[in-house]
């Protein structure tokens, strides 16, 4: 089962930033954060991850709070191509599988 | 660099017929994993492989599915006598072989769509 949880859905103006949040108060100190997103039927698509520092890529920001125990996706500048279901998965890094607990994500729409 | 191919993306079969599923890992990337999506469901991990092994196969069903990644050529996913409620999305994902790394991100494919009559 996800150890995560994330609103079913969330909705934003273009060009305004979408604050995604997900709560996992369970997570475990090898635990790394991830987001993925899919996009209408596609392959999910890799975004971002983090353990406990903040992190910034060119697709997005990922606050993590000092206790772990949530964290939130910020998309700066939603465009919409953003519109997508957005999945938040820990994963102990010392996992061997690899494998990715899918939740049920939120579904983002990303209004005009 | 082409990315996870996968074929077909669609397929369709009718009642007890046999699914044969096709994933081309990234160039370089040894590890394959295989996840399904139901309608209006997220997806759900079904089995991992590296080059001739199965590495982890806890999400796959006991009875009919089965997986194989081969030395040569695609990794394939086998689903025998196929019921109705096989009817879902299959997708592939792979990464590369990281020794010691603490992460690895899992590129997807664009899946499959079996339809089963």
């Amino acid at each position: 089962d996800a150890k995560t949880t994330q609103p079913p859905s969330m909705d934003c103006a273009e060009g305004r930033a979408a604050n995604l949040p997900c709560n996992h108060s369970t997570i475990s100190g090898n635990e790394y954060v991830y987001w993925y997103r899919q996009i209408h039927s596609q392959g999910p698509q890799y975004i971002i991850h983090g353990l406990k520092n903040n992190e910034t890529n060119e697709m997005a920001s990922l606050i993590i709070t000092e206790d772990r125990k949530s964290s939130t996706l910020i998309l700066p500048h939603a465009t919409l191509r953003d519109t997508a279901v957005y999945y938040c998965i820990v994963r102990d890094w010392m996992d061997s599988s690899y494998k990715l607990i899918f939740g049920s994500g939120t579904r983002l729409l990303v209004r005009p | 660099n082409a990315g996870v191919m996968q074929n077909p993306r669609h397929l369709v079969r009718r009642r007890g017929q046999e699914a044969r599923l096709r994933c081309s890992p990234m160039k370089g990337h040894s590890h394959v994993y295989w996840y399904r999506q139901l309608p209006e469901e997220g997806l759900k991990f079904m089995v991992y492989l590296q080059k001739e092994n199965i590495i982890d196969e806890s999400g796959m069903p006991k009875e009919r599915f089965s997986a194989e990644f081969p030395k040569e050529g695609p990794s394939i996913l086998r689903i025998q006598q196929v019921v109705r409620g096989d009817s879902a999305a299959y997708f592939c994902a792979s990464s590369p072989r990281v020794a010691g790394e603490s992460y690895n991100e899992q590129f997807f494919g664009p899946g499959t769509r079996l339809t089963v009559l």
